[in-house]
């Protein structure tokens, strides 16, 4: 069955470091996510991306944050100056076109721990 | 404010139990309707849409109530498999894709 990759997953950073969050979607889908889920919380919307650009992004994702899909399979969130409160776990998701385009498969995610 | 609210639990039961977990959204305007189901520190992993009409698979039944704001999951004949994190999920008709997620009910079937 087809899924979501995403690497690594584990991340340990130094605060003020930048980190580069990697996710390779499934191949047919044309949306993809970022979520994140601190310990212990809801998982949180970050930002969707269709047709090479973002479609809506939310609060938390603000300018420290930026997505990027640099070829035909990769996806990236990066974090330019890392927080400790950006800790958190990190997942990757995307949806396939047509009508079930809303159905959501994340990636198995990627734990960043900021120090 | 959209949000999303379930009783945190959680629900222990004994194998082949029934249980039923509720839901309530904010927000009148929401369109799309999930649960999903997350394992300790794994991803969410969609069990199914919720219907007005309600809808089954196996065993599991989802209900939707529109005028009350209401989400129910229904499971019967627990397995010692279902234990998990049960999330309601709305999509209040932002982005593709833009869920809110509650927090989730933690069931946990023992033998």
């Amino acid at each position: 069955e087809p899924e979501v990759t995403q690497t690594p997953s584990h991340q340990v950073t130094q605060m003020g470091q930048e980190v580069i969050l990697r996710c390779v979607p499934i191949s047919n889908h044309l949306y993809f996510y970022w979520y994140r889920q601190i310990l212990g919380q809801k998982v949180e919307f970050l930002v969707s991306f269709y047709n090479n650009e973002i479609s809506e992004k939310s609060e938390i994702f603000d300018d420290q944050f930026s997505v990027e899909r640099p070829d035909g399979s990769n996806f990236t969130l990066k974090i330019r100056s890392t927080k400790l409160e950006d800790s958190a776990m990190y997942f990757c998701a995307s949806s396939p076109p047509g009508r079930t385009n809303e159905k959501l498969f994340f990636g198995s995610g990627t734990q960043l721990s900021v120090l | 404010r959209k949000e999303v609210e379930q009783d945190p639990g959680p629900f222990n039961v004994p194998e082949g139990a029934t249980v039923a977990f509720n839901c309530t959204y904010s927000n009148s305007a929401s369109q799309s309707f999930f649960w999903y189901r997350q394992d300790c520190r794994k991803e969410p992993k969609l069990l199914m849409s919720v219907y007005s009409s309600g809808n089954e698979d196996g065993r599991f039944t989802a209900q939707l109530n529109r005028a009350s704001q209401y989400i129910s999951l229904l499971i019967r004949d627990s397995k010692l498999s279902d234990s998990a994190t049960y999330l309601c999920v709305v999509n209040y008709g932002g982005s593709q894709g833009n869920l809110i997620f509650g927090k989730g009910t933690k069931l946990s079937v023992k033998p």
